[in-house]
């Protein structure tokens, strides 16, 4: 069983479009991370969400923690090419825990 | 070091031979994870440390798969007698408390069993 559902898996779209990805789990988790990974690479953080109904932004990327933090979405506007990547998101029980990994979002945005 | 440092970052082995893989956190993280992946996938959860508590091993997939970490500081995953669907990335990570703290990746270990 994944604990920590994503989707879309898959996700094709020409740069300049919207798009939002989605991380849901029937766990609650004290707070959730989401990580770009690059072909080669390892994962890097990109933001952490721990208060229910939290939004965050990073330039053209919204992020939000659900209000029963079961779930999250990231939402990016005006795609770039270089915003293709592995789009992972994480979630943690408590500040001792362990970190648990959803599949992915892979994005490819073209020119 | 700066960062996650990750040995060998390539290794080809036999079936049914032993490897070891290696893992250099950042200095004075006490939260260390061990993940494998597989093509393109997402991250599947092995084994976690956390200071001097007990290790969570409930990821493992095998009695094969073992991890220690000596001096809360490298780690090696051992993986005995490996068959090709241990084949994957092997990553590790490393972060200043545990969970909810930024979690810092090495650029992984790609074991090919052949």
């Amino acid at each position: 069983t994944q604990l920590l559902e994503q989707s879309p898996q898959f996700l094709s779209i020409q740069e300049g479009e919207n798009l939002t990805v989605y991380c849901n789990s029937s766990s609650v988790f004290s707070s959730l991370q989401w990580y770009r990974q690059e072909p080669g690479e390892g994962p890097v953080l990109l933001v952490t969400v721990v208060t229910g109904g939290e939004v965050k932004k990073l330039k053209r990327l919204t992020f939000q923690f659900g209000d029963a933090r079961k779930d999250s979405s990231l939402h990016i506007t005006a795609a770039q090419t270089g915003d293709t990547g592995l789009y992972l998101c994480a979630g943690a029980r408590g500040s001792q825990g362990n970190l648990i990994f959803g599949k992915g979002t892979k994005l490819s945005v073209k020119p | 070091g700066a960062g996650v440092s990750q040995s060998p970052s390539n290794k080809v082995t036999e079936k049914g031979k032993d490897v070891e893989l290696r893992c250099d956190p950042i200095s004075g993280h006490t939260a260390l994870y061990w993940y494998r992946q597989s093509l393109g996938q997402g991250l599947e959860f092995l084994i976690y440390f956390q200071g001097n508590s007990a290790p969570d091993k409930s990821g493992l997939p095998s009695d094969r798969f073992s991890a220690e970490r000596t001096g809360g500081s490298v780690s090696t995953l051992t993986i005995q007698r490996t068959q090709q669907e241990d084949s994957a990335v092997y990553l590790c990570a490393s972060s200043r408390q545990g969970a909810g703290t930024e979690a810092f990746f090495g650029q992984g270990t790609r074991l090919t069993v052949v």
